[in-house]
């Protein structure tokens, strides 16, 4: 099966500080992956489409310059948290997206999430 | 309009029930529909694919689509406590569009 990781599972910070959260897909190339915040008893929310090798694209109201995303290869795709602040405290989720083989090709499989407390 | 409705529920059923879940969806381009289980602190786990309409079976759980009313359903027989979690449908082309999740109470 395709799996997807994530490093780590929970991180409290300070505000004012900067967190980094890793996506890897472990079995699997992914070409595309996909950041989502969720908010408790609130469905998954895109925030970010992220393409190896190219800058990643931001949906509406998200700020990039807030949110470093850095899709370094065909497994793993960084999200970097600057200056955090208590209203960034979420639930982060990654996605990846197959590049081909056994699995299809529009399906995302989804990593365990990254609980971020910021105080 | 959202582009996928979803009731947010809670669902609560008695084990051995047949649950059935529901989503509407508002653009009829979309082919692909997906339904993503999620525990509580958890990511979402892919469980079910489908492509166009009609039914796919996986052991207990059914998934229908009906691309002419823009409505999709999972359906989950002999229900068990272990199915409670939040089911969430989704459907999209390059991103995924996310119904806000149906919440299931499997009760012993």
């Amino acid at each position: 099966g395709a799996v997807v990781s994530q490093h780590p599972s929970w991180v409290i910070c300070k505000s004012g500080t900067s967190v980094k959260i890793e996506c890897r897909s472990l079995d699997f190339q992914a070409t595309t992956m996909f950041w989502y915040r969720q908010f408790p008893k609130q469905s998954l929310m895109l925030m970010a489409t992220s393409n190896e090798g190219s800058k990643a694209t931001y949906e509406q109201g998200v700020e990039k310059d807030k949110f470093l995303i850095n899709h370094a290869s065909l497994t793993l795709s960084t999200l970097t948290v600057t200056s955090a602040h208590p209203e960034d405290s979420s639930f982060y989720i990654c996605s990846a997206r197959t590049s081909g083989g056994s699995l299809s090709t529009d399906t995302q499989y989804f990593g365990p999430g990254t609980r971020l407390t910021v105080l | 309009q959202k582009e996928v409705e979803q009731d947010p529920g809670p669902l609560s059923v008695p084990e051995g029930a047949i649950v059935s879940l529901n989503c509407t969806y508002s653009n009829s381009a979309f082919q692909y529909f997906m339904w993503y289980r999620q525990y509580s602190r958890k990511g979402p786990e892919l469980l079910m694919y489908t492509y166009s309409s009609g039914n796919k079976e996986d052991g207990r759980f059914t998934a229908q689509v009906d691309k002419s009313s823009k409505y999709i359903s999972l359906f989950i027989r002999d229900s068990q406590p272990s199915d409670s979690a939040t089911y969430l449908c989704a459907t999209g082309f390059q991103k995924l569009v996310f119904g806000t999740g149906t919440r299931l109470l499997v009760s012993p």
